[in-house]
């Protein structure tokens, strides 16, 4: 595709739902990642994988996130019993190797 | 713990003026140093970085400015133009880690 794409662009739950986030990267990007942005602020970085293999998960706030990309493309953030402070927008970028990333336009997270 | 601290959190400058944003790091081992631009819905996209084996970079009208004693960085946008409108982020991260670290970002309005 042309660019990083993200499904659901909104999604509302109600406190204590799971919710599962997607990424399609960029077509042939090694390296994905995912982050939080909270409303005003900065992006944190949750986790990032090189191809299929989950490198770096230091960012990810509580066992409840859990994050997989089984076959090295497609990714899906997975958020169980969600939490009033789960509430932002959630990003996902690729890169090709070690080279920019390229971010998508991001789901924003409501939790009710 | 903020690894990366930005100021001003806003700007105002009027269309023609220089919008001047300032960063500031902690962690020396940094070596990458990235300033992201984010329009409203849309996900951050990469502007211009530099690396601290030099003092400035050019790219068109924008400009970084990089201290590496001070451990501080400026972005420099020349002739600013209503299209510049957007929120800016400054990020560090170092070679061989894909974690990238940002700023809380600056909102910066021209106006005409």
């Amino acid at each position: 595709g042309a660019g990083v794409s993200q499904s659901p662009r909104y999604k509302v739950a109600k406190r204590g739902q799971d919710v599962a986030l997607r990424c399609d990267p960029i077509s042939g990007h090694v390296s994905l990642f995912w982050y939080q942005q909270a409303l005003g602020q900065g992006p944190e970085f949750l986790t990032y994988f090189q191809n299929e293999a989950q490198l770096d998960k230091s960012g990810l706030p509580s066992d409840r996130f859990f994050a997989e990309r089984p076959e090295g493309s497609v990714s899906t953030l997975k958020i169980q019993r969600t939490q009033q402070e789960d509430s932002a927008v959630y990003l996902c970028a690729s890169s090709f190797d070690w080279g920019e990333q390229y971010f998508g336009p991001g789901t924003r997270l409501t939790v009710t | 713990q903020q690894q990366v601290k930005q100021s001003p959190q806003s700007l105002i400058v009027q269309k023609g003026g220089i919008s001047i944003i300032n960063c500031a790091y902690e962690n020396t081992a940094f070596d990458y140093f990235p300033w992201y631009q984010q329009f409203p819905g849309k996900g951050p996209a990469l502007l211009i970085a530099i690396r601290p084996d030099v003092s400035e970079k050019k790219e068109g009208r924008f400009t970084i400015s990089f201290n590496k004693s001070a451990k501080q960085f400026s972005l420099h946008i020349m002739d600013s133009q209503p299209g510049d409108s957007a929120t800016y982020f400054c990020a560090a991260s170092m070679v061989g880690y894909q974690k990238v670290t940002f700023g809380t970002g600056t909102k910066l309005q021209v106006i005409p």
